[in-house]
């Protein structure tokens, strides 16, 4: 599976839209972007997911650039309880393989 | 349906014991996963199964390490002769469709604590 890179933290205040970014540079043209986020003392949940357009869902949207080589996940207003570790994960087969996220701090 | 259930949440041992976790994913899902996490780290996958037959077993499970899933349902992961190392959240996982392009749900976990 291609590796991604992830920021290890970023922070955020509460009802801002936070942009949240992800590089895989090696990315091949089956691979599928997924983004799980894990809460603390929780398993991991899916956030979204896309091949090559954009995508939006009610938790958040995807961008993806045109290249593929690199991906946004976007919360359009962020909230104390979207405080977590955000996991971009690529992949072609039927399994996950995490990398150590983003974890996301957001203050009030 | 209440989603993965894995059970127990908390199992502490002593080194050299055999556990054994039990999974039981969201009815009619064919696939399941296993995965570890230690602290720190995200999920590392250990093994899936597509309805009864274990597809996939990833090098970081030692032969101390079995899982089975009979009938295609319920899953456990046994592991014998535990060690310290082995202290971990160990997760399970269940999806309908592959995750390759389908959503994978997520139990909370069993917390092994070897002393």
């Amino acid at each position: 599976d291609a590796k991604t890179t992830q920021p290890n933290s970023m922070e955020s205040n509460e009802e801002e839209p936070v942009h949240l970014p992800c590089n895989h540079s090696t990315i091949s043209g089956t691979d599928y972007i997924h983004w799980y986020r894990q809460l603390p003392s929780q398993g991991p949940e899916y956030v979204i997911h896309g091949l090559t357009s954009n995508v939006n869902n009610r938790m958040a949207s995807l961008a993806i650039a045109e290249d593929r080589k690199s991906s946004t996940l976007i919360l359009h207003r962020a909230t104390l309880r979207d405080a977590a570790v955000y996991y971009c994960i690529l992949t072609n087969t039927d399994k996950l393989i995490f990398g150590t996220g983003t974890r996301l701090q957001v203050f009030p | 349906d209440t989603g993965v259930s894995q059970n127990p949440r908390h199992k502490i041992t002593k080194r050299g014991q055999n556990v054994t976790f039990r999974c039981d994913p969201i009815s009619e899902h064919n696939r399941l996963y296993w995965y570890r996490q230690t602290l720190g780290q995200g999920p590392e996958f250990l093994t899936y199964f597509q309805n009864e037959a274990q597809l996939e077993k990833s090098r970081l499970l030692s032969d101390r390490f079995s899982a089975e899933r009979p009938k295609g349902s319920f899953s456990t992961l046994e592991i014998q002769r535990t060690e310290q190392g082995d202290s971990a959240m160990y997760l399970c996982a269940s999806s309908q469709l592959p995750t390759t392009w389908a959503e994978a749900f997520f139990g909370q976990g069993t917390r092994l604590t070897v002393v």
